[in-house]
């Protein structure tokens, strides 16, 4: 899980404004997704993504945006139209089907998004 | 779509004793159950996991049940130790599904008194 960063570890912003957190894996794997999690929550998929150029919904999807141009690379948008986005995000990724492991997903440490 | 229920919230126990956190899923296709502890501002991370061709799997101190009839699954700590202080979350997700997603219960806060 060393693999797998996240940037930055604290952000700041303003209400309105766009802000993209960083999610990076030099592990191969093919499978990425985006967490938030609150406090005494348990962890709610955002997006998640199999393969390059490919991404689907997860059960919170409104008010956030994926892209997938790279296979190391999974960044989070949260819009200004997510209405509550203080929170802390959680990106993780597994290994592609039929290798050791491949349904363990490994997280990167974290991103702790506050809005003003 | 599937549901992990996760009991209890929070959990406090003495240090030495057992404790034992339970989840149920709702999807009887779920095939596959991990387990993850997140420590106070770190990353949450695998303990054990356990397929469903399996009933039970120990690692040292960590053993985890599965009851497939039931469609609930359980964490056993032994000989609880301070470092042990988390939170605990389970997971079931379909080994084989497309989309090899987990579904996440919603934690256990484990504190281990000294």
């Amino acid at each position: 899980d060393g693999g797998i960063t996240q940037s930055p570890k604290y952000l700041f912003r303003k209400e309105g404004q766009n802000v993209t957190l960083s999610c990076e894996q030099n592990l191969n794997h093919d499978a990425m997704y985006w967490y938030r999690q609150d406090p005494g929550q348990g962890l709610r998929l955002i997006y998640y993504s199999q393969i390059v150029n490919d991404f689907q919904k997860g059960d919170i999807a409104e008010g956030y945006s994926v892209s997938r141009e790279k296979k190391e690379s999974f960044p989070l948008t949260v819009t200004s139209a997510q209405k509550n986005p203080t929170a802390f995000y959680l990106c993780a990724s597994s290994p592609p089907p039929g290798t050791t492991g491949f349904n363990e997903q490994f997280f990167g440490p974290g991103t702790r998004l506050t809005v003003l | 779509g599937e549901n992990v229920e996760q009991h209890p919230s929070t959990l406090s126990v003495q240090e030495g004793d057992s404790a034992v956190i339970k989840c149920t899923y709702s999807d009887s296709a779920s095939n596959y159950f991990p387990w993850y502890k997140q420590e106070l501002g770190k990353r949450p991370q695998l303990i054990i996991d356990i397929r469903s061709n399996v009933g039970e799997k120990k690692d040292q101190r960590i053993a985890v049940t599965l009851n497939k009839t039931a469609k609930h699954f359980s964490l056993h700590i032994t000989e609880t130790q301070p470092e042990d202080s988390a939170v605990y979350f389970c997971a079931a997700s379909i080994i084989g599904d497309s989309s090899y997603k987990l579904i996440f219960g919603s934690g256990t806060r484990l504190l281990v008194r000294p």
